[in-house]
Order: structure tokens, then sequence, then C-alpha cells
């Protein structure tokens, strides 16, 4: 079956540390994923999109990096604050698909001062 | 910067009644998209709307759904004939074209359905 997993516990970190988030796919041929930020009672907010032919993609304290051999994706927030607090889903398109994203159910970041 | 905008923020309802979310897309925008998320799930893909007509819905867009774009500004999903199951946070998408991949998405509203 078809399957988007991202870390189903809730990760605690301190302020300074990197945080590193986990989406792993089953039986999915994503032409590309993206990862979104969500805070509590709103919309998912782009953050990064990184291409099935990329291995790595960097934006300010931000970095996702995909391997379609591990079928997998990992988003880094280094220097965490505690205002990256939020729910980070990962989302994929498969390809083939029209523009339809698949969603994990995302992993709750608590960033401690 | 230009955003999506949605109305209301929140919406109450009895069961069996109809309900109508709107939506406005950034205004060069040509995709529309409508997701639901239920409490504590993962946001699940509705219907997709290209040049006035649905692309792609799911097989939760049955019967009860349709969407519209009554003018060039707004976008709005109705559901006929509200269930509870129906309740959910219903978040507007859209881009501009389809070569484009970031979705920017709506604040979303909450439908409460009693």
């Amino acid at each position: 079956s078809q399957k988007i997993e991202q870390n189903s516990e809730a990760l605690n970190i301190q302020e300074g540390k990197t945080a590193t988030l986990t989406c792993n796919y089953t039986n999915y041929s994503p032409a590309y994923l993206q990862w979104y930020r969500q805070d509590p009672g709103r919309g998912p907010v782009f953050l990064l999109l990184i291409r099935e032919n990329e291995k790595e993609k960097r934006k300010e304290r931000l970095k996702v990096t995909f391997d379609t051999t591990l079928k997998q994706s990992l988003f880094h927030i280094t220097a965490s604050q505690p205002a990256d607090s939020a729910t980070y889903l990962c989302a994929l398109l498969n390809a083939g698909n029209n523009r339809k994203l698949i969603w994990g159910l995302g992993t709750s970041l608590a960033v401690n001062p | 910067e230009p955003e999506v905008t949605q109305t209301p923020s929140h919406q109450v309802t009895q069961m069996g009644q109809e309900v109508i979310l709107r939506c406005v897309p950034i205004s060069n925008h040509l995709y529309f998209y409508w997701y639901r998320q239920i409490l504590g799930q993962k946001v699940e893909f509705l219907v997709s709307f290209y040049n006035n007509e649905i692309s792609e819905k799911s097989e939760i867009f049955d019967d009860q759904f349709s969407v519209e774009r009554p003018d060039g500004s707004n976008f709005t999903l109705k559901i006929r004939s509200t269930k509870l199951e129906d309740s959910a946070m219903y978040f507007c998408a859209s881009i501009w074209q389809e070569s484009t991949d970031t979705q920017y998405f709506g604040p979303g509203t909450r439908l409460t359905v009693l």
C-alpha cells in the first residue's frame, strides 16, 4: 500500500540545536517533495521543495535532503529558535498526478528557550 | 505580499444544512484547490479546478460537494447536506500556472457540524 510517514512523536529540542525531521514514503514515485509549516488553526505555509533529481536544498537555516533510494527526505532547522515551534508537514507530488499533493501527518516541533 | 483569503473563519451549522465556504485566490492564479483536515489527521485533497471545470477530485468529493468560480475572484466550496463527519478545517489553495510548484494556502475555515 502507499504510505507517507513522518516522525509520529513530538520533537523537543533546546534552542540553538539542530532539529531533524524525517519523511518516509512507500510505493510512490515523487516528482518532488515539499515541506510546509503549520501553526495551530492555520493553513500550511510552504517552506522548501526538492525535486527527484536533487539531493539537497537550502534556504537560510533550513535544509532538505532527498534520497530516492531510501525513499526518505530529511528536514533540518539549524540554530533553532522558539519561534520555530510548529508542526512541519511533508507533502509529495506523485509522478503523473494532476498537482494533487499527498500529505504526511506532520511532526510537532517544540524548541525550548 | 498577495495572499489567499477565506471566509468565514469559523462556520457552525446543523447536520443536514447546506454550507458555502468562500475563497479568494491570489489574483493572477489560474489553478485552485480545496483540501480538508480533520482534527488530528492528515491534510486531504478534495478537488482541483482549472478553466472553470474540475480537473481532478478525490473519493471524498462525492455528490454532496460542488465547487464554483462564480466571478473573477471567488472560488467556493458547497456542501449540500452536511454530516457530522464533515467537521474539519477546509483550506483553499492556488497556483498561477501548472508548472509552478508552490501552492499558496489560505488560513482555512473551521466547519463544525452539530
